[in-house]
């Protein structure tokens, strides 16, 4: 079992929806990123989480710390956020990340 | 303020030989981690540089190796490459103790 869980895998959607992505996690953590990453392989990065809630423009980042649980939402979606979102927790025991699968997000017109 | 840099962006080298990727640090930042990232696959931890040395290793074999450089940047080395090492690399520094991670766009090494 990976120490980082994503789903969906694959999801399609129609221009306007709201979407949510889940991320379940099994390891003790300092931090919690939400990344996107385009075709191109380059990752940017959206949200840094380590409780509650954050917002930016159409996207929100919720955690829940006890239940080890996160999600990744998009309000009223549009074709350009199709890409791959990737969640990757920042461990207690050191510095470095462990990633989910990703899931690619394709938002259709 | 400048970002992560990685050069070449892309790659094609043969089965057995060895390949040299760089990586920039963004200013302030004063730890570099390697990752590879399998097509449809989440990256995974290769190795990470603090001061000039390894500050933790994945499970990767010693034919890659690393180092670091005064100015914080870093360069990431795989000798006798086997095909299975194609694959996109992903650089990202951040500050020792700190959360916040800085991406390059990576660099694609296809092995023939």
């Amino acid at each position: 079992k990976n120490e980082v869980e994503q789903s969906p895998q694959n999801l399609t959607a129609q221009e306007g929806e709201f979407i949510t992505i889940n991320c379940s996690y099994s390891v003790g953590i300092s931090a919690l990123h939400w990344l996107q990453q385009h075709p191109g392989g380059g990752i940017v990065s959206l949200f840094m989480l380590s409780s509650g809630k954050k917002k930016h423009g159409r996207l929100i980042a919720t955690i829940n710390i006890q239940e080890k649980h996160s999600s990744l939402h998009i309000t009223a979606s549009h074709p350009r956020d199709s890409a791959v979102y990737i969640c990757a927790v920042a461990e207690t025991s050191g510095s470095r990340l462990t990633f989910g699968e990703g899931t690619q997000l394709t938002v259709n017109p | 303020e400048t970002g992560v840099t990685q050069s070449p962006t892309h790659l094609i080298k043969t089965r057995g030989q060895q390949v040299t990727l760089r990586c920039s640090s963004q200013s302030g930042h004063n730890t570099v981690s390697w990752y590879q990232q399998a097509l449809g696959q989440g990256p995974q931890f290769i190795f990470q540089y603090y001061r000039e040395e390894e500050n933790g290793r994945g499970n990767f074999p010693p034919r890659f190796s690393g180092l670091q450089f005064p100015n914080y940047s870093s360069e990431l080395n795989v000798n006798a490459l086997e095909l299975d090492d194609s694959a996109l690399y992903l650089c990202a520094s951040s500050l020792i103790g700190g959360s916040g991670y800085t991406f390059g766009s990576g660099t694609r090494l296809t092995v023939v």
